[in-house]
């Protein structure tokens, strides 16, 4: 298997401009995860779906932040509109289903917002 | 909620020499724990997981890591360094194994001297 597929791997975009950050999990994985990663704060988990089910978003820092998972092969997370505090790498990982299971992570997207 | 600590931000081990990284989380039962590691510019690797069982787990890479209930502890370990050990380690908690989202620890950077 591929593994977790991540794209672009970076990004660099300009202050209140949109980004699209995608992600395809491990073909045959129920759950999908988004991190995000900071000097400051290190990891922090965004947003996770079971069987393309958003379950805890509660990470997510606000409104500008969305994400979806439209079929089992392929989730975005959406930044409108973006700003310089935004700068970070965005994990995704994936797992099978139930407890006990690994997360697999991708190689990230390394986001810069001036 | 769950919480993990790492306390040592930075740890110089010389090669050859033996290492152990600290771990400390806070949980109300017995969290499923995790070790990942991360090398510049990549994304995380996992090193090993707890879940039940002996409280020895070994890993890859020759690391070996052991649950402690009483310390509230999962500290890493390894015999002997190589200068490729040189990464960032990560301990993690979860409550549901990976079917929920990870709680990351801040991280220690290990330096090798050669």
């Amino acid at each position: 298997d591929a593994g977790v597929i991540q794209s672009p791997r970076h990004e660099v975009t300009e202050m209140g401009q949109e980004v699209t950050l995608r992600c395809k999990p491990i073909s045959g994985h129920n759950s999908l995860f988004w991190y995000r990663q900071t000097m400051m704060r290190g990891l922090e988990l965004l947003i996770y779906f079971n069987n393309n089910v958003p379950i805890d978003d509660s990470g997510m820092p606000e409104d500008r932040f969305s994400a979806k998972m439209p079929n089992a092969s392929f989730s975005t997370l959406k930044i409108q509109p973006s700003e310089p505090r935004d700068s970070a790498v965005y994990f995704c990982a994936s797992s099978a289903e139930a407890g006990q299971e690994t997360q697999y992570f991708g190689p990230g997207t390394r986001l810069l917002v001036l | 909620a769950q919480s993990v600590t790492q306390p040592d931000i930075h740890i110089t081990v010389s090669e050859g020499a033996s290492l152990e990284l600290r771990c400390n989380y806070s949980y109300g039962a017995t969290p499923y724990l995790f070790w990942y590691v991360q090398s510049p510019g990549q994304g995380l690797q996992l090193l090993l997981k707890y879940f039940s069982g002996d409280t020895l787990v070994q890993g890859i890479k020759g690391f070996e890591a052991e649950f402690k209930r009483s310390q509230s502890s999962f500290n890493l370990r390894k015999p002997s360094v190589h200068w490729s050990d040189a990464a960032e380690y990560f301990c993690a908690v979860a409550p549901g194994g990976g079917a929920d989202g990870l709680t990351f620890g801040k991280g220690t950077h290990l330096i090798i001297q050669p």
